[in-house]
Order: C-alpha cells, then structure tokens, then sequence
C-alpha cells in the first residue's frame, strides 16, 4: 500500500516570505515516483517535478526548490521569497508498486499576503 | 506536454439528470485517466479511459454511474449518470504519453448538481 502525507492544511503567509511545503510518504516498493502538481483557484492541475527513488539530488527551479530524503521518507517543497501569485493548493503525489498511477495527498493550501 | 481542453469548464445541472463532459487531447496518447476532486477534497482516479475496450474502473466506481468512451487516441468523454448533489465536484482528465511518463492535467469541469 502507499500514502502520502501532508499535514499542513493551510499555510498563510506574507508576500516575500519562504514557505516550506511538507509531504511524507509511505511505500515498500524501492523503486517509486514522486510528484508536486500545483492547482490555482482556476481549478487546472499544473505538474510542477517529478523525482524517481534512485535520485536523491535536490532540485532548484528559480525560485521553487525540492529537497528529497528518503532516511525521512520525505519530499519537501519550498518558495522562495513568495509571490501572491503561488496562492494555490499544492498536492504531492507518489506513484509505486510497478504502477505509475500516482496517489495524491490531500493538499496544502498556501495563501500569500501582499 | 500536450494541450488538454475539457468542455464544458463548468455546469449546473439538476438531480436526475446526466452531464457528459468531453476531453481532447492535442497529440496522440497512450493512457487517458478520469479523477474526481469533490470540494475541499483531493483527487480520486475514477477509471482509466482504454482507447477500443472497455474502461477500467477504480473500486468504488461503476459503469452504470460513470460510463466512459474513447473512440480514438485523442479523445475521451465521460458521462455521470443518475445525478445527485454528491456528485458536485470538479473532474478531471489526464494524459500520459506511455504508461510510465507523467501525467499532465486538463483544466478541469467543474459541476453543481442542485
């Protein structure tokens, strides 16, 4: 069985500050996929990164960084110095068991201030 | 990735009653997936779209409630019968490219059964 975790329910911050997105999931399988989508009040799913099990690198994408531990079966998302536009909620997926389907948390909704 | 459109973006629909809601694809696709994200919810895959057979449902799921086609490898529809106001929700359809890419997301029909 797999599961994804995401604790925070809703974050509310202010314009320019850095948030960190927390997903913990569960798996038995050693090889897995790991996804962050982004929906915005429009509704439409955005893919944001895909991370498959043997690659461990943390990821940079402007202001958006991933940081991948498998030790804490984690992988978190961070903004940095957030804009009001990343108002959005953010759903982290995993995808295990020879089946590429994902499972999706239950979301983080994220409020930025200006 | 490919562009997905979805018709209608949002219905309201009385009790009773059927909605069937239309998903295109830019470019040819091998996988084609139906999710339901019911309000304040996460997302549930509801069947994937098999282009010349029959689709495959997830448990909890039934064709006499959910019937889906997929005539070709660009286009799906997916019908929900017999409405009622648990069926409000926003739906949801995605394309892989193959069964191991990542899926990416339409933008999304959003229905109100009243």
């Amino acid at each position: 069985a797999q599961k994804v975790t995401q604790a925070q329910t809703e974050i509310s911050v202010v314009e320019k500050e850095d948030v960190t997105l927390d997903c913990v999931y569960e798996t038995r399988d050693t090889t897995y996929y790991l996804f962050w989508y982004k929906q915005p009040p429009s509704g439409e799913l955005v893919f944001l990164i895909r991370r498959n099990s043997f690659d461990e690198q943390n990821e940079i994408s402007g202001r958006y960084s991933w940081n991948f531990q498998k030790s804490t079966s984690s992988f978190n998302f961070t903004i940095t110095a957030s804009q009001v536009v990343d108002s959005a909620v953010y759903f982290c997926a995993l995808a295990s068991g020879g089946s590429y389907i994902p499972t999706f948390g239950r979301g983080t909704s994220l409020i930025v201030h200006p | 990735s490919a562009v997905i459109s979805q018709k209608p973006s949002r219905d309201i629909c009385q009790r009773g009653t059927s909605l069937t809601i239309q998903c295109q694809v830019d470019s040819q696709v091998t996988m084609m997936f139906w999710y339901r994200q019911q309000p304040g919810q996460s997302l549930t895959l509801i069947a994937t779209a098999n282009q010349g057979s029959e689709a495959t449902y997830e448990s909890g799921f039934v064709i006499d409630k959910f019937p889906i086609s997929r005539p070709n490898l660009t286009f799906s529809t997916l019908t929900v019968s017999n409405l009622s106001p648990e069926d409000s929700s926003i739906y949801l359809c995605s394309v892989a490219v193959n069964v191991q890419e990542t899926q990416y997301f339409g933008p999304g029909t959003r229905l109100l059964v009243l």
